[in-house]
């Protein structure tokens, strides 16, 4: 069973096209995070939610939206994708707000 | 601003070498610490982390960690590293108060055979 899971592992989209990416998490944890990591594996968190709620909401343009329907699911929808966008896009979760994370596979977003 | 730092960028060992990658943190409050390794083309994976107590942790696959408050300091280690061990090394830093993780930058490693 994968702890954390992200749908789809790759996505390869046109500029200006709006895409979702899909998380979910088995482990009962309160807190799920997304992360974006760059080309040179800088790690950087964008949204924080502790039990459906946004706690942490970084620097980042309003193309981008997470929801939370429930505690297991962090979705990410990004709207009129940039060249600037192409990530590597991490889900993780943990058992509590300050505990260890665990990472999903990620997704590979490419703009072209 | 809190800031983690890993002054290493790339280490290149030897199988059977010691190995230590530092990691420095910029808070002078409460702190949890974690190191995660990304092994090429995975997710990050925790190794190892240190809340409270003994400040010598130790993690999977043989590593640990050093916390020395008075350096603001988590450094990673290994007697001996393998060919598996490549990958890449993160230290990343919970302070209190914040819930926010804060990772550094990397540490690329590559063990050669």
């Amino acid at each position: 069973d994968t702890a954390v899971s992200q749908t789809p592992k790759y996505l390869v989209t046109q500029m200006g096209n709006d895409k979702s990416i899909k998380c979910e998490q088995n482990l009962g944890h309160d807190t799920m995070y997304w992360y974006k990591q760059d080309s040179k594996k800088f790690l950087k968190i964008m949204f924080s939610y502790n039990n459906k709620e946004l706690i942490i909401n970084e620097t980042v343009p309003n193309r981008f939206s997470p929801k939370s329907p429930d505690k297991a699911h962090l979705n990410l929808h990004i709207n009129s994708l940039e060249l600037g966008d192409s990530a590597v896009y991490f889900c993780a979760s943990s058992p509590a707000l300050t505990g260890a994370a665990f990472f999903g596979q990620g997704t590979r977003l490419t703009v072209v | 601003a809190q800031s983690v730092s890993q002054h290493n960028h790339h280490v290149i060992l030897s199988e059977a070498a010691s190995l230590e990658l530092g990691c420095n943190y910029s808070y002078g409050g409460t702190v949890n610490l974690f190191w995660y390794v990304q092994y090429p083309g995975q997710h990050l994976q925790l190794l190892l982390k240190y809340f409270s107590g003994d400040p010598l942790v130790k993690g999977i696959k043989g590593f640990e960690a050093e916390f020395i408050k008075s350096k603001f300091s988590f450094n990673l280690r290994k007697p001996s590293v393998q060919w598996s061990d490549t990958a890449e090394y993160f230290c990343a830093v919970i302070i209190s108060g914040t819930y926010k993780y804060i990772f550094g930058t990397g540490t690329r490693l590559k063990v050669l055979a």
